[in-house]
């Protein structure tokens, strides 16, 4: 059973375009972010929920908007799409003893 | 300065060799320190976690840090070539956010 799931694994889409990435956790967390991982491996924090609110906005864009319904889920919905838009989305949830993160398997975001 | 620097690579070495994969960050209010393993197409896992300074070894792997220098490493020994991945290396405190280094992408010929 899957702790952290994502939904779609992959998506190409066009400029312009409106897309949403889910994610649902099942590890009891309280806290579930947003991470975005370009062509070069570098994973950037974007969002941070804690228990359905949020904490951490780092700075981006609003097209980008994010969305927690209960504490489980953690969905990312993005508008008008951008070439830069391109990566890979990681869900993760936060805790246990080391407060480590969990990550989900990514969503890899193509823009043409 | 950026808080988490950390040598990106790639780094390839031949099977059997001991690996060094190394970190510095700038905010001494560091306390964890975590390293997380990502395979190609896959998401990071943890590797190792330590707190404070000093060693911790499991395994293979044996994790350091040294905070008067605010410098971290990770050792493997006697490398495999199923540990070619991605190393990221990702010091914390309890009220911060997790911010990770670069990544260092590691390849272990056979």
């Amino acid at each position: 059973d899957t702790a952290v799931s994502q939904t779609p694994k992959y998506l190409v889409t066009q400029m312009g375009n409106d897309k949403s990435i889910k994610c649902e956790q099942n590890l009891g967390h309280d806290t579930m972010y947003w991470y975005k991982q370009d062509s070069k491996k570098f994973l950037k924090i974007m969002f941070s929920y804690n228990n359905k609110e949020l904490i951490i906005n780092e700075t981006v864009p609003n097209r980008f908007s994010p969305k927690s319904p209960d504490k489980a889920h953690l969905n990312l919905h993005i508008n008008s799409l951008e070439l830069g838009d391109s990566a890979v989305y990681f869900c993760a949830s936060r805790g246990g003893p080391t407060g480590e993160l969990f990550f989900g398997e990514g969503s890899r975001l193509t823009v043409l | 300065q950026k808080e988490v620097e950390q040598d990106p690579g790639p780094l390839s070495v031949p099977e059997g060799a001991i690996v060094s994969l190394n970190c510095t960050y700038s905010n001494s209010a560091f306390q964890y320190f975590m390293w997380y393993r990502q395979y190609s197409r896959k998401g990071p896992e943890l590797l190792m976690y330590t707190y404070s300074s000093g060693n911790k070894e499991d395994g293979r792997f044996t994790a350091q840090v040294d905070k008067s220098s605010k410098y971290i490493s990770l050792f493997i020994r006697d490398s495999q070539p199923s540990d070619s991945a991605t190393y990221l290396c990702a010091p914390y405190s309890s009220a911060s956010k997790i911010i990770f280094g670069s990544g260092t992408r590691l390849s272990i010929r056979p």
